[in-house]
């Protein structure tokens, strides 16, 4: 079985510019979560989306958005870059997205902001 | 808010030697732990999870991690360690009150295997 898959794998952008990653769960993973993993930290919570709905929300800014499809995939779009945003983004997936259940985690899009 | 506090930023040991990681988390009504590996250009993979049942926690690759609340403590360690245990290695928080299921990671543990 596919695990979690992560597209672009890599992606350099300028400043200012709007990045869209994707990500698609295992195969009947309902919930979809992203963090970002800056270089030297550990990764940081930024949405879950159950269902299409988004269930939680990391402490970021307005430029950060995500969305879930009707097939479970999702987006997590970043708007006006800064240099800051250079990060790992991960992309989790589990089956309802609840404390019990083991999140299963993709291999990431590594952005770099120049 | 709650989280947890990787007491060492690396840790090297010889091939064939005990592992101890340590992590504390903050004092929390029914916390769930976790332990997570993360290879070089690979995803996070899942080493074990505390959720109130036993207090040792076997997990994968001969890992294993101890609950003790009167210390706050949920150390990971292994009896013997292998070369392809080098990686980075995170303890990981869900808090209480939080509906969504929000992992909170600490700092991360860097483990180094000589030889």
């Amino acid at each position: 079985d596919a695990g979690v898959t992560q597209s672009p794998t890599h992606l350099i952008k300028t400043r200012g510019q709007h990045v869209t990653l994707r990500c698609s769960p295992i195969s009947g993973h309902k919930s979809v979560s992203w963090y970002q993993q800056v270089l030297g930290q550990g990764p940081q919570f930024i949405f879950q989306y159950y269902e299409k709905e988004e269930r939680g929300r990391g402490n970021f800014p307005d430029r950060f958005s995500a969305r879930q499809f009707p097939n479970y995939s999702s987006e997590l779009n970043v708007n006006a870059l800064l240099l800051g945003d250079s990060a790992l983004y991960l992309c989790a997936s589990s089956l309802e997205g609840v404390r019990q259940e083991t999140q299963y985690f993709g291999p990431g899009t590594r952005l770099l902001v120049l | 808010a709650q989280s947890v506090t990787q007491l060492d930023s690396h840790v090297s040991v010889s091939e064939g030697t005990p592992v101890l990681l340590r992590c504390n988390y903050s004092s929390s009504y029914s916390p769930s732990l976790f332990w997570y590996v993360q290879h070089p250009n690979k995803g996070l993979q899942l080493l074990l999870k505390y959720t109130s049942a036993a207090t040792l926690v076997k997990g994968i690759n001969g890992f294993e991690a101890e609950f003790k609340k009167s210390e706050t403590s949920f150390h990971l360690t292994k009896p013997s360690a292998h070369m392809s245990d080098a990686a980075e290695y995170f303890c990981v928080v869900i808090p209480s009150w939080d509906s969504s299921y929000k992992l909170i990671f600490g700092s991360g543990t860097r483990l180094l295997v000589r030889p």
